[in-house]
């Protein structure tokens, strides 16, 4: 089975910007969670959306959004880039409790 | 507020030389706790799941165990590939759906 893939792998983008990143899922996962992860505060959870509808939501602030599409692909957007966006965003799946990652889209933000 | 907290911060070991990592958790009820293995630049890889006290799991050199207040990740006999950093998180029951609270990690390096 193929893993959870997620594009673009890299970006670098200016402050004020915004930026959509995009997840697939394991086939069959229907539920998908987005992490944060800087050197300095670690993975930190975003959000998780689950058949369409966002199932827990994460202490950030409204700049971070996301959706998900009736094939369980998944889309986190960050409106008004700030330089402390600057982090590895990870997309995970799963089918049951286990979460499954992708390999991380890292963003830079200038 | 779940918390996760993983010592120590980073393990130098020779090779063949056994050492222990250490999770200790807070969580208002415990649905999982999860060890992960991430390598530098890519996503976490799961190892195992644990779901309640006493419980132990074994892959190849890795063992984990599990306790009411705090879970441990077993190293024997490390090679070099064996270096990483090796991630804690719990899921909560209370919690929607399957958030984690993952821990800042232990980094390893094996030295051959």
């Amino acid at each position: 089975k193929a893993g959870v893939t997620q594009t673009p792998r890299y970006l670098i983008k200016t402050r004020g910007q915004q930026v959509t990143l995009s997840c697939s899922p394991i086939s069959g996962h229907r539920s998908v969670s987005w992490y944060q992860q800087t050197p300095g505060q670690g993975l930190q959870f975003l959000f998780e959306y689950f058949s369409e509808t966002q199932r827990n939501k994460g202490n950030f602030p409204g700049r971070f959004s996301g959706r998900q599409f009736s094939n369980s692909r998944s889309e986190m957007n960050v409106s008004t880039l700030e330089l402390g966006d600057s982090a590895l965003y990870l997309c995970a799946s799963s089918f049951r409790e286990t979460q499954y990652f992708g390999p991380g889209t890292r963003l830079l933000v200038l | 507020e779940d918390q996760v907290t993983q010592s120590p911060e980073a393990l130098r070991l020779q090779e063949g030389e056994s050492s222990s990592l250490n999770c200790s958790y807070t969580v208002s009820g415990l649905r999982g706790l999860f060890w992960y293995r991430q390598d530098p630049g890519k996503g976490p890889e799961f190892l195992f799941t644990l779901y309640s006290a006493g419980e132990e799991k074994e892959k190849e050199r890795l063992k984990a165990t599990l306790t009411k207040k705090e879970s441990f990740l077993h190293i024997t006999a490390p090679k070099p590939e064996d270096s990483a950093t090796y991630l804690c998180a719990v899921q909560a029951r209370a919690a929607a759906g399957n958030k984690l609270t993952f821990g800042g990690g232990t980094r390893v390096l094996v030295k051959p």
